[in-house]
């Protein structure tokens, strides 16, 4: 039973640049949320996709979008660089039950360390 | 806004001595509430959670919380920890009907054999 997958594990880029993280769900699941996690803190929540929009969105700005696939993977993508955005980005995945988004457990995956030079 | 607060952000203990993490959130309605894991090097893992019901759970590795919702609290407790257990410990919490999770910033455990 493969759980969630990331890509790339690590990544360098410069400020200014753009960036596109990957997520593949556990198998079985059709939602998926993406989470940062800076150097020393709690993951904090970007938003969460679900039949492939946008549900809810955490305080991000615009420069974070994302997308979600037929198959239910999903993309990160951040735009004009800062370094505030080095990081660790999550995603989690799950299974949405008849009761909605707030009966479902939210399984990690290994993340994808973002260093913004 | 809603928080989780973690009052101890480092605990060293000895093996065999008991261990409770506390955990505090601030929201009046329904939520769900869970405990993760980060082993060293390794992803967040599910140590175990609350919806409703027996507010006592128990999750793997003979980890149990207690939720208390009188205190808006989610304490984590295990009566006797190994040296496997060092890990970083987050608490996180659902509220409404929604699939936003907020964690608490982390407790790092070093236990020493």
């Amino acid at each position: 039973d493969a759980g969630v997958t990331q890509s790339p594990t690590h990544l360098i880029k410069t400020r200014g640049q753009q960036v596109t993280l990957r997520c593949s769900p556990k198998s079985g699941h059709d939602t998926v949320s993406w989470y940062q996690q800076a150097l020393g803190q709690g993951p904090q929540f970007i938003f969460q996709y679900y039949e492939e929009e946008e549900r809810q969105r955490g305080n991000f700005p615009d420069r974070f979008s994302g997308h979600q696939f037929p198959n239910y993977s999903s993309e990160l993508n951040v735009n004009a660089l800062l370094l505030g955005d080095s990081a660790l980005y999550l995603c989690a995945s799950s299974l949405e039950t008849s009761g909605g988004p707030s009966t479902d457990t939210q399984y990690f995956g290994p993340g994808t360390r973002l260093t913004v030079l | 806004a809603q928080s989780v607060s973690q009052h101890n952000h480092h605990v060293i203990l000895s093996e065999a001595a008991s261990l409770e993490l506390g955990c505090n959130y601030s929201y009046g309605g329904t939520v769900n509430l869970f405990w993760y894991v980060q082993y060293p090097g390794q992803h967040l893992q599910l140590l175990l959670k609350y919806f409703s019901g027996d507010p006592l759970v128990k999750g793997i590795k003979g980890f149990e919380a207690e939720f208390i919702k009188s205190k808006f609290s989610f304490n984590l407790r295990k009566p006797s920890v190994q040296w496997s257990d060092t890990a970083e410990y987050f608490c996180a919490v659902r509220s409404g009907n929604t699939g936003k999770l907020i964690f608490g910033q982390g407790t790092t455990l070093q236990v020493k054999p």
